[in-house]
């Protein structure tokens, strides 16, 4: 069974740092792009960040809102994916999901996990 | 960016109604749109990808079409579980954008 799990998500002042984790499980993670979303009262669904296969070389992305203050990582001998968050923002609160993802001859593979809150706020 | 517009935001319907959302993308996006599901605490769940295809497991009275710029998802015969928030999503680039949502609400 396929198994995402995020951790990770807290209360935090603006202008602090945090970081999220996610544990897969269930499939072969490294042939997996892995990404994050986020879920916010303002803005909606949006993607964030996504860090690509082992096999695409590991390349990462981001979100022009959190460019330069996120960092994505993927440790593939732990099936874990992180997203580093420095000089957090009110605007960054939200859900934040963990997506394992590929598109491989015609199926489109898409595991979510549950969400992670993070709250940015004096 | 290519921005997804939804509409509409809000939608009453029945049991049994045939229920259409649309959505546009500001640019060509060929047929990379999938359709998801969401549910009051829990994550998105595709429904349809690449503007037609059925996910395995999701129930047949659920259907997409378009291409380009035109989106359509369809639920033939709305069924009590299928009262959810349902979003488009684009994936012609890395930089996935998704529609604003579409409530469908008990009449």
């Amino acid at each position: 069974e396929v198994q995402l799990v995020e951790s990770g998500g807290a209360l935090v002042q603006p202008g602090r740092s945090l970081r999220l984790s996610c544990a897969a499980s269930g499939f072969s993670f490294g042939d997996y792009a892995m990404s994050w979303f986020r879920q916010t009262p303002g803005r909606g669904l949006e993607w964030v960040s996504l860090i690509r296969s082992v096999s695409a070389g590991e390349t990462t992305e981001y979100a022009a809102s959190v460019k330069g203050r996120f960092t994505i990582s993927r440790d593939n001998s732990r099936s874990i994916a992180h997203l580093q968050m420095s000089s957090l923002k009110i605007e960054d609160t939200g859900v934040y999901y963990c997506v394992g993802g590929r598109i491989v001859a015609g199926t489109f593979e898409d595991y979510w996990g549950p969400g992670t809150l993070v709250t940015v706020s004096t | 960016d290519i921005q997804m517009t939804q509409s509409p935001f809000t939608l009453s319907a029945s049991v049994g109604d045939r229920v259409t959302i649309t959505c546009r993308a500001s640019q060509n996006i060929h047929t990379w749109l999938a359709w998801y599901q969401q549910k009051p605490g829990k994550a998105p769940k595709v429904l349809i990808h690449k503007a037609t295809s059925l996910q395995n497991g999701v129930p047949s009275r659920f259907s997409g079409s378009g291409s380009g710029t035109e989106f359509t998802l369809t639920i033939s015969s709305l069924q009590p579980d299928d009262f959810a928030t349902y979003y488009c999503l684009q994936y012609n680039t890395y930089y996935r954008t998704f529609g604003q949502g579409t409530k469908v609400e008990i009449k």
